[in-house]
This record gives structure tokens, sequence and C-alpha cells, in this order.
């Protein structure tokens, strides 16, 4: 199956510091990726929807300017946590979908492993 | 109101046995996909199996089935012959196009599997 790695696999910062986190696809392009968050013992949350080339579009409830997402090439999508603190920690999960092939599932998502953010 | 609900926030299952997660959800569209996740401990997601709307057949994925009853809009998952190594989280999701753009899922809350020897 298709590669979606993520970097780094977790982060400890101090409080008021910023954390980039990096989503690639390694064997497909990807117009379109997503960026999920998930509390200990949660569900997954989706956060934004990234596009390639263009803006990013936010779920409700999700800070724009505190959560920022560019997405500069079909491999690559990155979410930065501005000015991050206690409550923004938590696991953070890229998926990146990949086009859908003859007779396979389309727009199959495919899951990165993701990053442990922990604020201090 | 929540789009995917998953009833059973924790089973227990003796090894080898069959086993069923059930998921209920909500759409007004006519075009859908619904899936099953599994998450171990680890925290990654690894697909298990796919249903869309529009497929007649309830899907199957070596020894996972889907029973997917469209009228009753419920998808539960069925793990044939459990394995240790079945204990994890289980989530269904669902993903609902709009505006012919690719969609994010929208996730239930899961339920924890555990196998017992």
């Amino acid at each position: 199956g298709a590669v979606v790695s993520q970097h780094p696999s977790w982060v400890i910062c101090k409080s008021g510091t910023s954390v980039k986190i990096e989503c690639r696809s390694l064997d497909f392009q990807a117009t379109t990726m997503f960026w999920y968050r998930q509390f200990p013992k949660q569900s997954l949350m989706l956060m934004a929807t990234s596009n390639e080339g263009s803006k990013a579009t936010y779920e409700q409830g999700v800070e724009k300017d505190k959560f920022l997402i560019n997405h500069a090439s079909l491999t690559l999508s990155t979410l930065t946590v501005t000015s991050a603190h206690p409550e923004d920690s938590s696991f953070y999960i890229c998926s990146a979908i990949r086009p859908g092939l003859a007779g396979g599932r389309v727009n199959e998502q495919f899951f990165g492993p993701g990053t442990r953010l922990t604020v201090l | 109101a929540q789009k995917i609900t998953q009833t059973q926030p924790g089973m227990f299952v003796q090894e080898k046995e069959a086993v069923t997660l059930d998921c209920t959800y909500d759409t007004s569209d006519q075009s859908y996909g619904l899936f099953w996740y599994k998450q171990p401990s680890s925290g990654e997601m690894i697909f298990l199996i796919y249903q869309g709307s529009y497929d007649e057949q309830n899907a199957t994925e070596g020894r996972y089935s889907l029973n997917f009853q469209k009228a009753r809009k419920s998808a539960n998952l069925v793990i044939s012959a459990s394995q240790l190594g079945d204990s994890a989280m289980y989530f269904c999701a669902m993903r609902e196009p709009s505006g012919g753009g690719a969609d994010g899922l929208t996730f239930g809350k899961g339920t924890h599997l555990i196998i017992q020897p």
C-alpha cells in the first residue's frame, strides 16, 4: 500500500513556542491531505483539509491562525502549531488522498503514523 | 447529532470467537463511503475495510467483513476467528463527498476490543 510519513514522531516543547509537523506522501502525489487531532482516549477529529497550491480549509472551531497549514508540493504538507500551550498537547495525524485506481477504492486515504505533541 | 455512532466503548472476546463491532451512521447524501480502521496502542491507523454506498454486496477483506444494511444505516464490522493481535481500538468512519472535492473522514468514538486467551 501507499506510504505516508510524519516527522517528528514525537515532540516536547515549552509553552509559547511554535512546532512544525511534516506530512509526506512517499510513493504517490497527493493533491489533498488532511490533518486530524486525537486527544487521549478519544476519536480523531478533522482539523483541516490541505490542498496543494491553495489555502487550507479549516473545520469549524479550528483556529487558522494558530494551526498554520502549508501544502507547498504534491508530496508535502506541514502543520505549524503557533504559540503552543498545554491544551494543544495531542496526537496529530495526517492522511493523504491517493487518486483512485480503476476497480479500487476511490480517493483512498492513507494515514501517517502520527506525531505526539506535548507542551509543557 | 453524531454522524457516526459506535455504541460499544469496550468489548472482551474470547480468542478464536467471532466478534461484531456496531456502527450506525447518519447522512442525507446518496453517495458516501464507510470505513473501518484499527488503531493499536502505537497510534497508527490501519485500514481494514471499505464499503461504498452503491456497493450491493457486503465488503470482505480476509477475516474482516462489513455487514452493510443501508436502510438501517448500519455498517457493522465482523471479525471472524479473532486473534490476540486483534486487540486494539476500532473506529468506524464515513466520507461524504460534496462539491466535487475530497472530504475528510468523520470518525465514531471507537470501540476498544480486547481479545482474551
